[in-house]
């Protein structure tokens, strides 16, 4: 089975803190997805990548950015943490081409307060 | 541009009733569609999907077909299981380059009475 695993499901922070938040898959995906989740928004695209170094700005980049050195992970930082940014963050992977199943992992749920 | 609607929730139902979700799109070309499911607390995951007209996506006994004429993929079930409750999401890829353009629906919320 695919596995796409997220280092943390509960983290709280501090209004300006840097945080990490870091992903990992074990299916050799070349693309990669950082979503954000929230109650009347459904999910919104942060940041994908399809390949080592390469990223491309989704609908929300602003106040995010990513990493991507290795394939097999992905990941989300926030540069200087506020409370606009407490929310559901989805990692998820997949193949390259278009109309191949997205996985996703269980979700982290930020609080920065 | 794509887009992808469907209906709002939540939906509530009791135990053995019949479920539809609807979805409906807006897409140029011949996109792929898909449901996701969202259980508590977890990440999504692929329920079924179909890639071409008239095609039917099923599993778990939920089925959709993909209809080009209504541009539609409604999500269906005979009997609903208190353990369907969950957040179903309706999405379409445009098919065209790389998968970063899954367009998805608001999510619809379920849940099943005993």
């Amino acid at each position: 089975d695919v596995k796409v695993t997220q280092s943390s499901r509960y983290l709280v922070k501090r209004t300006g803190e840097k945080v990490f938040l870091e992903c990992v898959q074990d299916m050799d995906h070349e693309n990669m997805f950082w979503y954000r989740q929230d109650p009347g928004l459904g999910l919104r695209l942060i940041y994908f990548s399809y390949d080592v170094k390469m990223k491309e700005k989704g609908d929300i980049p602003e106040g995010y950015s990513v990493s991507r050195e290795k394939k097999e992970r992905f990941s989300l930082i926030l540069e200087s943490a506020s409370t606009n940014q407490t929310s559901m963050y989805l990692c998820a992977s997949s193949y390259l081409s278009s109309g191949n199943t997205i996985y996703f992992g269980e979700g982290s749920w930020l609080t920065v307060v | 541009g794509n887009s992808v609607t469907q209906m709002e929730g939540p939906v509530t139902l009791s135990e053995e009733a019949f479920l539809t979700i609807n979805c409906t799109y807006t897409a140029t070309g011949y996109p792929s569609l898909f449901w996701y499911v969202q259980y508590p607390g977890e990440g999504l995951q692929l329920l079924l999907k179909a890639t071409k007209a008239d095609d039917k996506g099923s599993n778990k006994g939920f089925e959709a077909t993909y209809r080009k004429e209504t541009t539609s993929f409604h999500l269906e079930k005979g009997s609903v299981q208190v353990s369907d409750s969950a957040v179903y999401f309706c999405a379409l890829s445009d098919n065209a380059g790389n998968n970063r353009k899954l367009i998805w629906g608001l999510g619809t919320s379920l849940a099943v009475n005993p």
